[in-house]
Parts: structure tokens; sequence; C-alpha cells
């Protein structure tokens, strides 16, 4: 089944705590992104990948970060996560780039900080 | 800059009724317009899109038109059912990019 897989779904920790939330898609796709959802302000760009090594910031990039070293996985990671990142997390992937393609979305990562 | 503007939810309606949801953008250039739809606990999936003025997006009875001269792409349905709820994002093409509105939130009683 063609699908983007996101782990962990729920997650609790602590700040300051480094933490890693994976994203996993199975259909050769070149283009991935992270998103955050918040109440009130919709879906917001953190990072995307047009390939391989390549990464570029989204809009809201502050406190995060992402590598590319496989063309199937797009790790975001919280080098000292805070409060203000409590969010809805969202990986998601397209065959092209996001204004061209469908993008599909992974299930979500919740994640508080306290 | 680009941008989408979405009417704020709660929407609640009754089965069967008539569903709009405004949405109306900014941008430079000619974007591409979606509709996405996230049903609870799931991420986002496309609903429809329109690449030009004039297209009409359509899926699932729902109906949406790339309208340039008012700059809105509202999206219809004749008669929504209560798996119609769900929350629905607009949203347009920037480079490579895609910018979304803050979402309509859609509640149908049965």
């Amino acid at each position: 089944e063609a699908q983007v897989t996101q782990n962990p779904r729920y997650l609790i920790t602590v700040t300051g705590k480094k933490l890693t939330v994976t994203c996993s898609q199975n259909m050769n796709h070149e283009y991935m992104s992270w998103y955050r959802q918040d109440p009130g302000l919709g879906l917001r760009q953190i990072y995307y990948s047009m390939n391989v090594e390549v990464t570029d910031k989204g809009d809201v990039p502050e406190g995060y970060k992402v590598s590319r070293k496989e063309k199937r996985n797009f790790p975001l990671i919280l080098e000292s996560p805070s409060p203000n990142q409590t969010s809805l997390y969202f990986c998601a992937s397209s065959l092209g780039l996001a204004g061209k393609s469908e993008q599909f979305f992974g299930p979500g990562t919740r994640l508080t900080v306290l | 800059g680009n941008s989408v503007t979405q009417m704020e939810g709660p929407v609640t309606l009754s089965e069967e009724a008539f569903l709009t949801i405004n949405c109306t953008y900014t941008a430079t250039g000619y974007p591409s317009l979606f509709w996405y739809v996230q049903y609870p606990g799931e991420g986002l999936q496309l609903l429809l899109k329109a690449t030009k003025a004039d297209d009409k997006g359509s899926n699932k009875g729902f109906e949406a038109t790339y309208r340039k001269e008012t700059t809105s792409f509202h999206l219809e349905k004749g008669s929504v059912q209560v798996s119609d709820s769900a929350v629905y994002f607009c949203a347009l093409n920037r480079d490579d990019k895609i910018i979304f509105g803050k979402g309509t939130r859609l509640h149908i009683l049965p």
C-alpha cells in the first residue's frame, strides 16, 4: 500500500531533550516536506527537500533540523525542544514539486513539550 | 505576497443541506488552487484542484471553480452527508511550495 508513515504518533517530552520524528514514504517520491499544524494558524511548512541531500527552509524553520540521506526517509530533528514547539506535525511527499503534484500526508505526530 | 483566506468555522449543517465554504486568494501570476480535506485523526488528502482560470475541479460531489476576476475558489456540495464532517483547507502554490489557508471545520448533523 502506498503510504507515508510517521513515528511516533504521540510523544510527550521535556524541554531540552533532543528528539527525532521519523518519516518514510514507499512511493519513490522526490519531494518531501514537514508541516506543523496549530489552531487558528493552519499548516505551516517547516522544511522541505526536493531530492536526496537537498533540503531547504520553509516558513517556520527555527528550532528544527532535517536530513535527507535516502530518498524514502526525511526525519525531523528537534535538538532542544521548547514548549512553543508543542504542535501536530505532518510529513508529506509528492512525485514532483509541491505546487504541481498531489501531496500525500502521513497520519501526524502529536508532540507535547513540557 | 501569496496568501489564502477562507471562512472561519466551525460550520454546522444538517444532513442533505447545501454547502459553501468561501476561499479567496492573493497571488502574483497564475497559481494552481487546491482543496484538501482532513478527516478526524488523519493527515490531509487532496480533494480537488484547478490549474487555470475558469477550470472546475470536482470530486466526491464537491466542486470548486477557479474565478480569476474575483480571486476566489469557493467549495460547494449540493447535499452533504455526516461522513463529510472534516476540516477543509484551501491552498495555492507559490513557486515550489503550497500555501494553506487556516482551515474550516465542518460538522454535519444527522
